[in-house]
C-alpha cells in the first residue's frame, strides 16, 4: 500500500528564517509527486510535481527537490503570507493519489 | 477561467439521511477525483472518474456512489449517513487521467452529520 509521511506536523518560524520540510514516501511506481498548499476552509492549490529522482523546481521562495525516498520542501526567506499547510501526495502507476496530511507553517514577523 | 467550482458549500445532514455533492471539473479537464478530508488530515483519495466511468476507487465503502455526465460534472453521492462521513469532500479536475497531471481543486463541501 502507498504511502506518504510528512514532518514536521507543525513548525513555527520567524520571518527571514529559512527551512525546509521533508516527505517520505514509499509506492508502488511513482507516476509523480505532487506538492500542494492548502489555506484554512480551501482546497489544496498546486505547486510543484517531480517526476524522477534528482528533479528540482522552484517558485519565488520555493524549491522542491526529490530522491528516490524523499522530497523536500525549501522555504528560503519565508514571509508571514508563506502561513498555511503544505501538503504532499504521490500518485501511483496504478491511478491512485495518495496524500500525507501536511505540515502547517507559521510565519511569524 | 473558472476553475473547479462545487456545490454546497456547507451542508447538515442527520444520520442515515443520503447525500449529493456536484462538481463542475475547470474548463478543458476530462477527469474528476472526489477526496474525503477529516480536520487536521489530508486528503484521502474515494474515486476517479473518466469519460463516464469510475476508473480507480480508494478504500471506501460502497454507500460512497458517483456519477459522471457527458459535459464531465459530477456528482458524489453518500447513503446512510454516519457521523463519521462529516469532513470536507473536496473534488479535483484534470486532463488525461492517469498520466500524473496535477489536480486543480475546488474549495470543497463541508458535510456536517448530526
Amino acid at each position: 500500500e502507498d504511502q506518504v509521511t510528512q514532518s514536521p506536523e507543525a513548525l513555527r518560524l520567524q520571518e527571514g528564517e529559512s527551512s525546509s520540510l521533508n516527505c517520505s514516501y514509499t509506492v508502488s511506481g511513482l507516476r509523480g509527486l505532487f506538492w500542494y498548499r492548502q489555506d484554512p476552509g480551501k482546497g489544496p492549490e498546486f505547486l510543484f510535481t517531480l517526476y524522477s529522482a534528482g528533479e528540482e523546481k522552484e517558485k519565488e521562495r520555493l524549491k522542491a527537490t526529490l530522491t528516490k525516498k524523499e522530497s523536500f520542501l525549501h522555504i528560503t526567506a519565508p514571509k508571514p503570507e508563506d502561513s498555511a499547510t503544505y501538503l504532499c501526495a504521490v500518485h501511483s502507476d496504478a491511478g491512485k493519489s495518495t496524500f500525507g496530511d501536511g505540515t502547517t507553517l507559521t510565519v511569524k514577523p | 477561467d473558472a476553475g473547479v467550482t462545487q456545490s454546497p458549500t456547507h451542508l447538515i445532514k442527520t444520520r442515515g439521511q443520503q447525500v449529493t455533492l456536484r462538481c463542475s471539473p475547470k474548463s478543458g479537464h476530462d477527469t474528476v477525483s472526489w477526496y474525503q478530508q477529516a480536520l487536521g488530515q489530508g486528503p484521502q483519495f474515494i474515486f476517479q472518474y473518466y469519460e463516464e466511468e469510475e476508473r480507480q476507487r480508494g478504500n471506501f465503502p460502497d454507500r460512497f456512489s458517483g456519477h459522471q455526465f457527458p459535459n464531465y460534472s459530477s456528482e458524489l453521492n453518500v447513503n446512510a449517513l454516519l457521523l463519521g462521513d462529516s469532513a470536507l469532500y473536496l473534488c479535483a479536475s484534470s486532463f488525461d487521467a492517469g498520466q500524473g497531471e496535477s489536480y486543480t481543486f475546488g474549495s470543497g463541501t463541508r458535510l456536517t452529520v448530526v
